[in-house]
């Protein structure tokens, strides 16, 4: 069965780049899209973005200016960068398969990244 | 973009009941709506997929129905771990969204 593993610094200051890793262990990174996910504490789910394993990039547009995502399909890793961070940032930041791609099937356990003035 | 409402947002019941939750789309979104559980400090769960197509390992007292703009969860007999945040979320449209979700408490 696949797995996600978030990582990444769990504190990142105000206007500096947020940069966490998803890596995909027993499966494959192949042949899927694979999806960033964030929930401020407390709070509902805002989709950030998506990558085929291709390369190819679909952003939420109330991030587009901010966001790139990343794949690595030798190290089976996909990565997110958000710019210019702010306290609105603040959240749990989740990887998720996106399969279809129409659906999240697989997500990782998620990790806390608190944005610090 | 595509704006989800979900209704209620909370929902007090008992074990046993039968519990219905909405969602309903800004425009038509055909049949691309999913149906999600996350319980605290956990990440969510898909349960439906395709509006009612049951995922896999997901128990048959969740289904899921609706076309167009309005969507159906329904919980047949709400059991003790069925206590949790459930929400909706589009893929018609590339830019995906979810609904604000739905607490589920015990009465």
């Amino acid at each position: 069965q696949v797995q996600l593993q978030e990582s990444g610094p769990g504190l990142v200051k105000s206007s500096e780049t947020l940069s966490l890793t998803c890596t995909v262990s027993s499966g494959s990174i192949k042949s899927y899209y694979w999806s960033w996910i964030r929930q401020p504490p407390g709070k509902g789910l805002e989709w950030i973005g998506y990558i085929y394993y291709s390369g190819s990039t679909n952003y939420n547009p109330s991030l587009r200016s901010r966001v790139t995502i990343s794949i690595d399909t030798s190290k089976k890793q996909v990565s997110l960068k958000l710019t210019s961070v702010t306290a609105a940032d603040t959240a749990v930041y989740y990887c998720a398969r996106d399969y279809g791609p129409d659906r999240f099937d697989i997500w990782g356990q998620g990790t806390m990244v608190t944005v610090s003035s | 973009d595509i704006q989800m409402t979900q209704s209620p947002s909370s929902l007090s019941a008992s074990v046993g009941d039968r519990v219905t939750i909405t969602c309903r789309a800004s425009q038509s979104i055909i049949s691309y709506l999913n149906w999600y559980q996350q319980k605290p400090g956990k990440a969510p769960k898909l349960l439906i997929y395709a509006a009612s197509s049951l995922q896999s390992g997901v128990p048959a007292r969740f289904s899921g129905s609706g076309s167009g703009t309005d969507f159906t969860l329904t919980i047949s007999s709400l059991q003790p771990e069925d206590f949790a945040t459930y929400y909706c979320q589009q893929s018609y449209s590339t830019t995906r969204s979810f609904g604000q979700g739905t607490k589920v408490e015990i009465k």
